[in-house]
């Protein structure tokens, strides 16, 4: 069974540009989380997304969105980036509620 | 609000030495579910256990075993015999239970243990 996939796996940007991440999830895991991954914030939720509606989204700008297809891959999208938004972005999928989730190997972003 | 301290930032040991990750965690829900995850150089995060908030039983799955215990709202981690393999940073987070049955993990600052030869 293949595990979560990201692409691309690596991204370099300049300040001002906007950037699209995308993941597949597991087939027939519907729920889809994004994660953001800095050394000084850590692990912070970015959004949810089940049967493409964001459910729930962490405490980000609006610069930060994203969405959910029918076949439940999802795509993160970061407009007029800035230096600080690089990081690891990791996607997570869910097979139902309270279960563990699965992580993709991430997307790192340098902003330059 | 949900929390989740990892005060280990890091750790070394010698190759074969017993280790423990402490967890710690804050929450007002009375069900809630605990999870550890490794995460190795290349990034991914690799789930390790789910506990739930009414299974104090500890576990042990090879040289790897849990210690919960909801007294101290605490969920330790211990690696027996650690091999170098072992080598990553590791993370203990708490499931949030949101609207509509979203859910949402909130990680510790993780733990880097590094695994000497």
């Amino acid at each position: 069974k293949a595990g979560v996939t990201q692409t691309p796996r690596y991204l370099i940007k300049t300040r001002g540009q906007q950037v699209t991440l995308s993941c597949s999830p597991i087939s027939g895991h519907r729920s889809v989380s994004w994660y953001q991954q800095t050394p000084g914030q850590g692990l912070q939720f970015l959004f949810e997304y089940f049967s493409e509606t964001q459910r729930n989204k962490g405490n980000f700008p609006g610069r930060f969105s994203g969405r959910q297809f029918s076949n439940s891959r999802s795509e993160m999208n970061v407009s007029t980036l800035e230096l600080g938004d690089s990081a690891l972005y990791l996607c997570a999928s869910t097979r139902a509620k309270n279960t563990e989730a699965f992580f993709g190997q991430g997307t790192r972003l340098t902003v330059v | 609000a949900q929390k989740v301290t990892q005060a280990q930032t890091e750790i070394s040991v010698v190759e074969k030495e017993d280790v423990t990750l402490d967890c710690v965690y804050e929450t007002r829900d009375t069900t809630y579910y605990l999870f550890w995850y490794k995460q190795p150089p290349s990034g991914e995060l690799v789930f390790l256990i789910r506990r739930n908030s009414f299974d104090e039983q500890n576990e042990i799955s090879g040289r790897y075993s849990w210690n919960f215990q909801k007294s101290t709202s605490s969920f330790n981690f211990t690696i027996t015999a650690s091999q170098v393999v072992d080598s990553a940073v590791y993370f203990c987070a708490l499931s949030e239970l949101l609207i509509q049955g979203a859910q949402k993990l909130v990680f510790g600052q993780g733990t880097r243990l590094t695994i000497n030869p």
